[in-house]
This record gives structure tokens, sequence and C-alpha cells, in this order.
């Protein structure tokens, strides 16, 4: 069965901190990895997307890696500020064959940063 | 989020009542795609459609609930006789292709309420 699996499910750091979220996946076949932000009451908003080939990725504060072997993503955030509380998804696709255009989701990870 | 729009924002229903909830895609973006996620849970796959076709809707209920992406129009995702259960946001997202490398942009999404 397909699968992404988050974690922690929620977290609270203070500001400046930073913390690391965990996504595990059974999605096969694996085409590419995503990780969103989706802040309360809005649409996700796209991060990083991840091939098999790459193994770490950054965009700003956000570092992602990824591991295909034993099917593991993180996603790294450093220096947190107040804007990063949010809701961080981890979104495998798939799409080949009859999963064509599938999206996998993750629960999602919820991360509250404290002043 | 690069232009996908959903309308309405939010949408109030009675019991058996209709909810049409429209996607306009990004400008020149052929691929659609629906997700529903309910309170405190994370996004759930429902349909991939391409112009005029449906390619997957392995994630649709089997009654009551429909969707289209006409030639010319918006996508529409159609919820009949809703019930309590169908209260929820409803994400549209939409891809040049169905080329793994895409970014896809969401919407900022439906929330339907039924009462």
């Amino acid at each position: 069965k397909n699968q992404v699996e988050q974690s922690p499910q929620s977290l609270i750091i203070l500001e400046g901190k930073n913390c690391t979220l965990q996504c595990n996946y059974t999605v096969s076949p694996f085409s590419n990895l995503r990780w969103y932000k989706q802040d309360t009451g809005r649409g996700p908003v796209s991060l990083t997307i991840m091939t098999f080939s790459e193994n770490t990725k950054s965009n700003g504060r956000y570092t992602a890696t990824l591991d295909a072997d034993t099917k593991q993503s993180s996603l790294h955030i450093t220096a947190s500020q107040l804007s990063d509380s949010a809701s961080y998804i981890c979104v495998v696709i798939s799409d080949r064959g009859s999963t064509l255009g599938r999206l996998y989701f993750g629960r999602g990870t919820q991360l509250t940063v404290w002043p | 989020n690069a232009g996908v729009m959903q309308n309405p924002r939010h949408l109030v229903r009675r019991r058996g009542q209709e909810a049409r909830l429209r996607c306009s895609p990004v400008k020149g973006h052929s691929h659609v795609y629906w997700y529903r996620q309910l309170p405190e849970e994370g996004l759930k796959f429902m349909v991939y459609l391409q112009k005029e076709n449906i390619i997957d809707e392995s994630g649709m209920p089997k009654e009551r609930f429909s969707a289209e992406f006409p030639k010319e129009g918006p996508s529409i995702l159609r919820i009949q006789q809703v019930v309590r259960g169908d209260s929820a946001a409803y994400f549209c997202a939409s891809s040049p292709t169905a080329s793994s490398g895409n970014t896809i942009y969401f919407g900022e999404g439906s929330w339907l309420t039924v009462v």
C-alpha cells in the first residue's frame, strides 16, 4: 500500500532554534518527493522538489534530504522564525503506469514557533 | 500559489443540497487535481483530470461526487445531496503536464460547511 508517514505529528520550538521533520514513504514506483508548507486556512506552497538522484536540496533556511534506499526524507529548518509556524507536508509522487499523476500526502507536521 | 483560483472560498449548504466548487488552473495548465482535507487530517486525493478527460478518479466517493474539466471554463467538483461528513476543505491543484519535474500549484481551497 502506498503510504507517507510523517513525524512528529506536532512540534513546538523557540524562535531562532533549528528543527528537523521526518518523512518515511512506501510509495512505488517513486518519482520524486516534495515538501510543502501550509499556513492555516491557506493552500500548500511548494518548498522543495527532490528526484531519485538528489540527496540534498536547500531553499533558504530550509534543507531537505532524501535517502531513496531507505525511503526516508527530512526537512531541516534553521534559525526558525515566527512565520515558520505552519503545517509541513511531505508529498511523494508516483507518475507511471496506473498511478500516473498521483500525489501521496503525509498528514503533516504542525510546527509552532514561540517567541 | 501562482494563479490557481478557487471559488467560492467558503460555502455553507444544508443537508441534501448541492455544492459546486470551481477551480481555474494556472493559465496554460491542462492537468487538474482535486484533494479533500478533513479537519485535523492530511490531504486526500480525489480525482485527476485533463481537459475533457478524467484520468484517475479512484479517490472519489462512488456516489454523489462528480468532477469535470471542460474544454472551456473551470474545473467543477460537484457534490450532490451533501451530508455533514462532506464538510471539509477542498483543494485544487494544477500542473502544465503530468511530468514529474513540474511544480504543482495549489489553490487556496474551498471550505464547505454542511449544516
